[in-house]
């Protein structure tokens, strides 16, 4: 499978903490993203790593990638309730062809 | 435009009939994507263009379902013979613009099948 796939399914933390999540793949990728979705329609785009980047931030957001091991984690330092959402890694290869994992639902707790 | 949209917005239907749904995606991107999602899952793969052809249409549940692309831009995802299995929010995203491989998403359609 192309698909990346998200660890933990669920995540519960409380507003201040950090949140972690993991994505693991099992081809080679030419770059791995990171979505939300907030409202069950439609997903915003986050943070973009490409393969031969090691670590990306954007804000409250950090992204590492290990392509040695073929995983990716997001932090999210600081969570606030609004954070509270579904995050999709999503693995992208060449001539735009991407793949989405099941995702992690995150809920923080003010 | 603005933004990928779709249409409709909603959509309820009876057992065995057909419906097609569009999507319209940025304009300038080259690539489309139709992914469905039930109720609290992930996003489950149907389909993606590069211009107007389909290299992978592998994610297709069944022959039911078919996608076309004219102009490089709009897309249509017809499914024949609607099943109640086949209620999702159906959602279709556009990307190789400017920020390659990107995706921008609309908000979906979502799907009622009685």
């Amino acid at each position: 499978s192309q698909q990346g796939e998200e660890d933990p399914q669920a995540l519960s933390i409380q507003e201040g903490e950090n949140a972690t999540m993991n994505c693991s793949y099992k081809t080679s990728i030419n770059n791995l993203q990171w979505y939300r979705q907030n409202s069950g329609r439609g997903l915003v785009h986050l943070i973009l790593i490409r393969s031969n980047e090691r670590e990306k931030h954007s804000g409250r957001l950090r992204v590492t990638l290990d392509t040695s091991k073929k995983s990716s984690s997001l932090l999210i330092t600081a969570s606030r309730a609004a954070d509270t959402a579904s995050y999709f890694c999503a693995t992208g290869y060449n001539n735009n062809d991407m793949r989405f994992g099941a995702g992690t639902r995150l809920t923080v707790k003010p | 435009g603005a933004g990928v949209s779709q249409s409709p917005s909603n959509k309820v239907t009876e057992k065995g009939k057909d419906v097609e749904l569009r999507c319209d995606p940025i304009s300038g991107h080259t690539a489309l994507y139709w992914y469905r999602q039930s109720l609290g899952q992930g996003l489950e793969f149907l389909i993606y263009f590069q211009g107007n052809s389909a290299p992978d249409k592998s994610g297709l549940p069944s022959d039911r379902f078919s996608a076309e692309r004219t102009g490089g831009s709009v897309s249509t995802l017809t499914i024949q013979r609607t099943q109640q299995e086949d209620s999702a929010v159906y959602l279709c995203a556009s990307g190789g613009g400017t920020n390659y491989n990107e995706q921008f998403f609309g908000p979906g359609t979502r799907l009622t099948v009685l």
